[in-house]
Parts: structure tokens; C-alpha cells; sequence
């Protein structure tokens, strides 16, 4: 049973430039969750896909944005990437319809973006 | 004040001490309340789920304060493998699906 997947693993940018990380949830899951994650930080909650709509979103401005395929994987995107936008971006996938534990997440490996 | 608070740590105990974390929350209407497990540039990997009665597994207790509005871990006959940044997590019944992670609290256990 393959787990959550994201792709790239590292990345490297410069301020100004744009970028797409992707995320595929563990098998039979259908919502996605992105988190930003800055060293020695939790995880922050960017925001959470469910059918393909953007359910609720964390304090994040709008250079982040986000969309879910019909296969349930997504991408998470930012804008005009900034110095501070360094960090560990983590995606997790959960299913409503899990029993016994409520809203489980689990998380993929991270991709790990350096703004230069 | 932040919405989940954790001691940082680090906390540093010899292996088969017992060690317990704690975590605040601000939202007295949070609704479920988790413990993750998050080892050195890893992702963070559930522990265990909090419940208003308390629960065990294994080595680990949970235990659930809501009037105080805290939560804690309590780790017992500590090993090596424990060592690791513990993540608490809330989710607010009024945020509906946003989920808050503490800042993490660091342990190391030595031999």
C-alpha cells in the first residue's frame, strides 16, 4: 500500500520565481492538507483540499494557492517566492471516512525548498 | 498567546527513566487531540490519539485535561529509538478542518 507521495524532494529557487510542489495521497484517501514547516517550527496549516475545492485555509497570503485533481493528488503553488518562504512543505492525506480516528493525517516525506 | 504552546525542551533523560511532556491550548472548544512523532528531518508520524478518558499504548499514556485545557505524554522505561521532537495537535471544533501543531518538544534519551 503506497503512502503519501510528494515530489520534488528538494528544491532550490530564487526570490521573484514561482514554483509547484505535488502531492499523491495514500491510497484511498481523499483529502489533501499542505503544511509549511520552518526549522525548529510545527508544521503550519496552509490550507486543505477536499473535492477538488479548497476547504479552509490557514493564515497564509495568496501568493500560496493550491488545487486537487479528480484522482485526489495536488499541487500546492507559491508566488513571488520570498526569503522566508524556506522551508520543509509537507502534505498530508486523510480519508472522513476513516473509523476510530478522527481526522488522522499521514504525512508524506516533505519536498524541502531553499529560496536564495 | 499562541493557540497550542509546548515546552521546548530539550529534554534529556538516561535510558528506563520516565519523562512527560505537556501542552496548552488556548481554544477551550477544540475538539480531538493528538500526539505525533516527528524523528530528526523526517515527517511527523502519528503516535497517538487523546481522549477525554485517557488512553495507553504500550509505554505511552495520554491523558486529556479539558478544563485546564492541556494535554499530556508520559513516556515510561524511555529508549534510545524515543529519541525524537513530539508534536502536540489540536483541532478546534470551530476551525472545523484546520489542524495546530505545537512548536514541538525535543527529547533525547542517553545510554
Amino acid at each position: 500500500d503506497a503512502g503519501v507521495t510528494q515530489s520534488p524532494t528538494h528544491l532550490i529557487k530564487t526570490r521573484g520565481q514561482q514554483v509547484t510542489l505535488r502531492c499523491s495521497p495514500k491510497s484511498g484517501h481523499d483529502t489533501v492538507s499542505w503544511y509549511q514547516q520552518a526549522l525548529g517550527q510545527g508544521p503550519q496549516f496552509i490550507f486543505q483540499y477536499y473535492e477538488e475545492e479548497e476547504r479552509q485555509r490557514g493564515n497564509f497570503p495568496d501568493r500560496f494557492s493550491g488545487h486537487q485533481f479528480p484522482n485526489y493528488s495536488s499541487e500546492l503553488n507559491v508566488n513571488a517566492l520570498l526569503l522566508g518562504d524556506s522551508a520543509l512543505y509537507l502534505c498530508a492525506s486523510s480519508s472522513p471516512k476513516d473509523r476510530g480516528v478522527y481526522n488522522e493525517q499521514f504525512f508524506g516525506p516533505g519536498t524541502r525548498l531553499t529560496v536564495l | 498567546r499562541k493557540e497550542v504552546e509546548q515546552d521546548p525542551g530539550p529534554f534529556n533523560v538516561p535510558e528506563g527513566a520516565t519523562v512527560a511532556f505537556n501542552c496548552t491550548y488556548s481554544n477551550s472548544a477544540s475538539q480531538s487531540f493528538f500526539w505525533y512523532r516527528q524523528d530528526c528531518r523526517k515527517e511527523p508520524k502519528l503516535l497517538m490519539s487523546v481522549y477525554s478518558s485517557g488512553n495507553e499504548d504500550g509505554r505511552f499514556t495520554a491523558q486529556l485535561n479539558r478544563a485546564s485545557q492541556y494535554i499530556s505524554l508520559l513516556i515510561r522505561d524511555s529508549k534510545l529509538s524515543d529519541s525524537a521532537t513530539y508534536l502536540c495537535v489540536v483541532i478546534p471544533r470551530t476551525g472545523g478542518f484546520k489542524t495546530i501543531f505545537g512548536a514541538g518538544t525535543r527529547l533525547f534519551v542517553k545510554a
